[in-house]
């Protein structure tokens, strides 16, 4: 049973960049069939999908965050990352970071508990 | 990008009552919608994808249906901890994965 946990500040200044982790346990960030994908809900609210990277370095962004969002896999931590640049109060939100079984019909299979990051200064 | 719409916002109902959630997409898109289960300060869990298909270990009670811009999930016979919300989403596209607003069934 795979599990996932983010890691990271809560707290993040204004224009500044926000950074987080997801490790991996109970399976390999490598397997073939998953892309690892994060996802954020601002409070109270709805869902929304940040971005997705396959282990070979493939990566789909949503468009709206593109500008200012990169991610990355680092296989031997069995872990990947999410940066977000320039942060404003809007980024205030919970992140998950989610396993996305990408097989005939995709959708996340595992998620990890959360982590709120609030944008202040 | 394809967007969901979801109905409906919010819904009251008892315990043992039959609940149904709309949710329509902007284009076809088969079968590839998902159907995720919220319960406060909790993660999203997926309890159908592929439109109809139950993860494991969710109940029977959980059903959903449809095919190309028109889905539905239904809870045959509500329980207490079905209270929560749940959201439709899209994995048609791997460059667009999208969600429908959110339907919260409250106790009534």
């Amino acid at each position: 049973q795979v599990q996932l946990q983010e890691s990271g500040p809560g707290l993040v200044k204004p224009s500044q960049t926000l950074s987080l982790t997801c490790a991996v346990s109970g399976g390999s960030i490598s397997s073939g069939g998953y892309f690892w994908t994060w996802i954020r809900q601002h409070p109270g609210k709805g869902l929304e999908w940040i971005g997705s990277i396959h282990y070979s370095g493939t990566t789909y962004y949503n468009p709206s965050l593109k500008s200012r969002l990169t991610m990355s896999v680092d296989t031997s931590k069995n872990q990947f990352s999410l940066e977000l640049t320039s942060v404003t109060a809007a980024d205030t939100a919970i992140y998950y970071c989610a396993r996305d079984f990408n097989g005939n019909r995709p959708y996340w299979d595992s998620w990890g508990p959360g982590t709120l990051v609030t944008v202040s200064s | 990008d394809i967007q969901m719409t979801q109905s409906p916002s919010s819904l009251s109902a008892s315990v043992g009552d039959r609940v149904t959630i709309t949710c329509r997409a902007s284009q076809t898109i088969s079968t590839y919608v998902n159907w995720i289960q919220q319960k406060p300060g909790k993660a999203p869990k997926v309890l159908i994808y592929g439109a109809s298909t139950l993860e494991n270990g969710v109940p029977s009670r959980f059903s959903g249906r449809g095919s190309g811009t028109d889905f539905t999930l239904t809870i045959s016979s509500l329980q207490p901890e079905d209270f929560a919300t749940y959201y439709c989403q899209q994995s048609y596209s791997n460059r667009d994965r999208t969600f429908g607003g959110g339907t919260k069934v409250e106790i009534k």
